[in-house]
């Protein structure tokens, strides 16, 4: 059973930088891609990136400058941190098998305020 | 980066209703266009991958069809548990990227 779940601090100061943790099972970070994506309060959906099996990575260009991805496959978790946080980063932040996402995490609301 | 264009941005429906939601892709995605429904609180579930493959749990009223830049999503005879958000998603390119979304409602 394919499960991945979000882990991480719910409120992070502005100009501060954000890590998450997305621990998996049921499946090999050594065979599979995870993508983190983000949704705004209220908005859609947006893909952020992704680590691929072979531990390499891609960004959207749109915060490839603020942003990391990184895994540890013995611990089967995969992890984001992205810096110089603003209000409009105040969103649910989702990890999920990369393909055609079928497997989701729940979800970390991640709210960026002084 | 390839830009999805959803629509309508909400929909109004009775139980029983066939209703349909179309993505418009800024270039040729080859059929690679998944579908998911997402209700509040909640992560996104795939429904349809691979612009018609119902993934395993899906109810057969809900369909895909397209090719090209063009694709529709439909769901006849809506049911209550249908009320949801509903988004598309190009993955032949990267950056992936989502529809804006639908918001279906009960009229």
């Amino acid at each position: 059973q394919v499960q991945l779940k979000e882990s991480g601090p719910g409120l992070v100061q502005p100009s501060q930088t954000l890590s998450l943790t997305c621990t998996v099972s049921g499946l090999s970070l050594t065979s599979n891609s995870v993508s983190w994506i983000r949704q705004p309060p209220g908005k859609g959906l947006e893909w952020m990136g992704v680590i691929w099996s072979n531990g390499g990575t891609d960004y959207n260009s749109a915060i490839k400058s603020r942003l990391s991805i990184s895994r540890d496959t013995s611990k089967s978790q995969v992890f984001l941190k992205m810096n110089s946080l603003q209000t409009e980063d105040t969103a649910m932040y989702f990890c999920a098998r990369t393909g055609w996402f079928a497997y989701w995490g729940q979800g970390t609301l991640v709210t960026v305020s002084s | 980066d390839i830009q999805m264009t959803q629509s309508p941005p909400s929909l109004s429906a009775s139980l029983g209703d066939k209703v349909t939601i179309t993505c418009q892709a800024s270039q040729n995605i080859n059929k690679y266009i998944a579908w998911y429904q997402q209700k509040p609180g909640k992560a996104p579930r795939l429904l349809i991958r691979y612009t018609s493959t119902l993934e395993s749990g899906t109810p057969s009223r809900f369909s895909g069809s397209g090719s090209g830049r063009d694709y529709s999503f439909s769901i006849s005879n809506v049911e209550s548990e249908d009320i949801a958000s509903y988004y598309c998603l190009q993955y032949v390119n990267l950056p992936y990227t989502f529809g804006a979304g639908t918001k279906l409602e009960l009229k």
